[in-house]
């Protein structure tokens, strides 16, 4: 089946530094790939989408300065949270869409990164 | 703004129970899809539904999409200690765009 992965898993750092999360599709290609945030006992909200090859989308609400999204390739997108903050700690968890592969109309969701800003 | 409204938010049974939990939005989806996740892990999807009316079993588990694709429920039969975690429903919009409902955090009491 359709593999995603995150790297880190999970990451601490100090008040003030950027902190890049990772999201890969590991046996599929993905043109969109979602980014999402889950604050604790609360529900996955969407965040952006990322495509390949262009600007990511942002929800509203979203600092699209404060979230960088690269997606460089059909397999990999990244999140960069700059200048992190205790308020930006959270579960981020990305997902990547398989049709571009044949795969079903639906997504794949990576195993999340636990960010604590200390 | 929430756009899927889950219900009950939270919902404590012995093992053996019934139960029914709720996925209501005022938007139509293109489909709908049920989640299931466990602490410190991403959700794993349980079911799509793409008709209106649609009814599909899984094991257990019964999920039902509204005839109006507005709404979907999930029910469980004879719930087990292994179906503890958090079901998220998630409205999928213009074919790829999903939106989570605000989950129903389960908790089945062997």
């Amino acid at each position: 089946g359709a593999v995603v992965s995150q790297h880190p898993s999970w990451v601490i750092c100090k008040s003030g530094t950027s902190v890049k999360i990772e999201c890969r599709s590991l046996d599929f290609q993905a043109t969109t790939m979602f980014w999402y945030r889950q604050f604790p006992k609360q529900s996955l909200m969407l965040m952006a989408t990322s495509n390949e090859g262009s600007k990511a989308t942002y929800e509203q609400g979203v600092e699209k300065d404060k979230f960088l999204i690269n997606h460089a390739s059909l397999t990999l997108s990244t999140l960069t949270v700059t200048s992190a903050h205790p308020e930006d700690s959270s579960f981020y968890i990305c997902s990547a869409d398989s049709r571009l592969a044949g795969g079903p109309d639906t997504q794949y969701f990576g195993p999340g990164t636990r960010l604590t800003v200390l | 703004t929430q756009l899927l409204e889950q219900s009950p938010q939270f919902l404590s049974i012995q093992e053996g129970e019934n139960l029914t939990v709720y996925c209501n939005s005022s938007s139509v989806f293109s489909s709908l899809q049920w989640y299931r996740q466990e602490p410190g892990e991403g959700p794993v999807l349980l079911v799509t539904v793409v008709t209106g009316g649609e009814v599909k079993k899984l094991k257990r588990l019964t999920f039902q999409f509204g005839d109006a694709r507005k709404d979907s429920s999930l029910h469980i039969t004879a719930a087990q200690p292994g179906d503890t975690g958090l079901y998220l429903c998630a409205g999928v919009y213009n074919f790829n765009k999903f939106y989570f409902g605000s989950g129903t955090k389960l908790n089945v009491k062997p």
